[in-house]
Parts: structure tokens; sequence; C-alpha cells
């Protein structure tokens, strides 16, 4: 049974670039959720898709933007990168009508030079 | 804003040794609160708390929720080297049936030496 995976693992962006992180959720699931943990924090809420939209969102900027595909893989975009934008990035999935806790993906390390 | 707070952020000790992780949370209303290991990417989940005062156990680790003062522990008795790793609190946000949006504590770093 796959779980949550990720890619890529590791990816070096200079500032002003832009960037796509790809995520396939667990065997079964339908929901998607991204975060971004930056070193030495917890991981912060990003946004949520379920059924190929964007339902919840956290306190990030319009820079940050995904999708989610009718396999339930989804993407998330980072474009005009920052320094401060270097963080863990985070996918996580569940199954919209079981109340079970998230699965995570072993994340996508961005580096912004 | 929802607040979750960890304490202590890092803490040392040797194998056999017991530990107290504490999550203190500042959140209107929550549904549930939940305990996440990080070893060294992907969060695992330990434990899900949803009523104040039912333990929650699976080996040697164990938790506990109290709603009405606001804060779980997460304890590990006779730890051992595998223990280390981040620790990680989570509040779930009320309504909906999904549990995407988790509100994180800044986790607590155990490390075990043998």
């Amino acid at each position: 049974d796959a779980g949550v995976t990720q890619s890529p693992t590791h990816l070096i962006k200079t500032r002003g670039q832009q960037v796509t992180l790809r995520c396939s959720p667990k065997s079964g699931h339908d929901t998607v959720s991204w975060y971004q943990q930056a070193l030495g924090q917890g991981p912060q809420f990003i946004f949520q898709y379920y059924e190929e939209e964007e339902r919840q969102r956290g306190n990030f900027p319009d820079r940050f933007s995904g999708h989610q595909f009718p396999n339930y893989s989804s993407e998330l975009n980072v474009n005009a990168l920052l320094l401060g934008d270097s963080a863990l990035y985070l996918c996580a999935s569940s199954h919209e009508r079981y109340n079970s806790p998230l699965h995570f993906g072993n994340g996508t390390r961005l580096t912004v030079t | 804003e929802d607040k979750v707070v960890q304490s202590p952020l890092s803490l040392v000790v040797h194998e056999g040794d017991t530990v107290t992780l504490n999550c203190s949370y500042e959140v209107t209303n929550f549904r549930s609160l939940l305990w996440y290991k990080q070893e060294k990417k992907a969060p695992t989940f330990l434990f899900m708390l949803t009523s104040s005062g039912i333990e929650k156990k699976s080996g040697r680790l164990s938790s506990i929720l109290d709603k009405k003062e606001l804060f779980s522990i997460l304890n590990i008795t006779a730890t051992q080297t595998g223990d280390s790793a981040i620790y990680l609190c989570a509040v779930v946000p009320p309504g909906g049936t999904s549990y995407g949006k988790l509100t994180f504590g800044q986790g607590t770093i155990l490390t075990v030496h043998p």
C-alpha cells in the first residue's frame, strides 16, 4: 500500500524563480493538504484541495497556488521565490468521508539562494 | 488566532528515563488534538484525543487531554534511542469532516542517549 509520495526530494532555486512540487496521496485518499515547515518550527497549513478545488487556505500570499487532478494527485506552485520560502514542504492526504488523521509524505526540501 | 505551545522545546535524556511532553493551546473551539512523531521528514501519527480525561496508550507511549485546563501531555516510559525525534502537537478546528487544516505547535526535540 503506497503511502503519500512527493517529488522531488530536494530542490535548489534562485530568488525570483518559480517552483512546482508534486504529491500523490495515499491509496484511497481523496483530499490533499500542503504544509510549510521552516527549520525549527512546526508545519504551517498552506491550503487544502478536495474535488479539484481549493477548499481552505492558511495565511500564505497568492504567490502560493495549487492544483488537484482527477486522480487526486496535487501540485504546489510558488512564484517569485523569496529566501524566506526555504523550507520543508509537506503534503498530507486523508479521506473526506472518514474522520481519520492526516498521512504525511516525506516532503520536498526547497532551498532558495 | 489559534495558538499551540509546546514545552520544553528540547529535552536530552538517557535510555530508560521517563519523559513528559507538554502541549497547551489557546483555541476557542476544536474537534480533536493530535500527536505526531517526526524522525527525519514525514510526521507519523501517534494519538488522537477528543474527550477530556481519557488516556490513550500505545506500548510505552500514553497521552491524555484536559479540556478544562487546555493542555495535553505525552508520556514516554523506558525511553529508547529510537524515540529520538521531534514530537508535534496539533489541534483540529471544528466543523467539516476533513482533518486537513491543523494548527501545529513548534515541536519538542527529544534526544535519547544510550
